[in-house]
């Protein structure tokens, strides 16, 4: 099985801090996706990439910034956390079929909340 | 922009079936569904794809239709381990492999 980790369950952080969320698959998958999830919003893409050094903005782009330098690793990063950026940050990766067949294998979440 | 799911939430008694409907603006290419319990991450159900055939497997299956760029769950003889969140994926016409998720719907499954 496709295994999605990210490296941080729980961040708590100050406005204005710099943050990594790090995120990591293990089964050569080509895309991978950051999502952000809110209560009564769903699910909603930040970023995703579709090779190394490759990224895409997705629906909710600003104040992210993301990192492929290696095909298995794909980076959220949040220049200057504010508070509006608290939430439920999912990472996803999947095959790279150009065929509208590839299924998500999500991580387990990194919550992050900005004081 | 996200495809509009309805109902936002529904409970059920076991053995009672659920209909959750999957709305797009958009001419889509495929429609997947995730589950996600509580506390946990998004698991794949299936994919329904432009013109390919209704999918299902044990008492939850699909439909897709094209035209009205709508899809539907169907849960049937619903069981306590259905509760969770339900979302659809879209995907456009485009075949990018990005996926647009809606906003959720809560199913509930009481004893």
């Amino acid at each position: 099985d496709v295994k999605v980790t990210q490296s941080s369950r729980y961040l708590v952080k100050r406005t204005g801090e710099k943050v990594f969320l790090e995120c990591v698959q293990d089964m050569d998958h080509e895309n991978m996706f950051w999502y952000r999830q809110d209560p009564g919003l769903g699910l909603r893409l930040i970023y995703f990439s579709y090779d190394v050094k490759m990224k895409e903005k997705g629906d909710i782009p600003e104040g992210y910034s993301v990192s492929r330098e290696k095909k298995e690793r794909f980076s959220l990063i949040l220049e200057s956390a504010s508070t509006n950026q608290t939430s439920m940050y999912l990472c996803a990766s999947s095959l790279g079929l150009i065929s509208g067949a590839n299924v998500l294998t999500f991580g387990a979440g990194s919550r992050l909340t900005v004081l | 922009q996200q495809p509009v799911q309805s109902p936002q939430a529904v409970i059920l008694r076991e053995g009672e079936d659920a209909v959750i409907n999957c709305s797009s603006s958009k001419a889509l290419y495929s429609v997947h569904w995730y589950r996600q319990k509580h506390g946990e991450a998004p698991v794949f159900l299936m994919i329904l794809l432009k013109g390919g055939e209704q999918k299902g497997h044990e008492k939850i299956s699909a439909s897709f239709n094209e035209k009205k760029q709508q899809s539907s769950l169907y849960l049937t003889a619903s069981q306590l381990s259905y509760s969770g969140t339900y979302f659809c994926g879209t995907e456009d016409t485009r075949a990018t492999n990005k996926l647009i998720f809606g906003t959720g719907t809560l199913l509930a499954v009481q004893p």
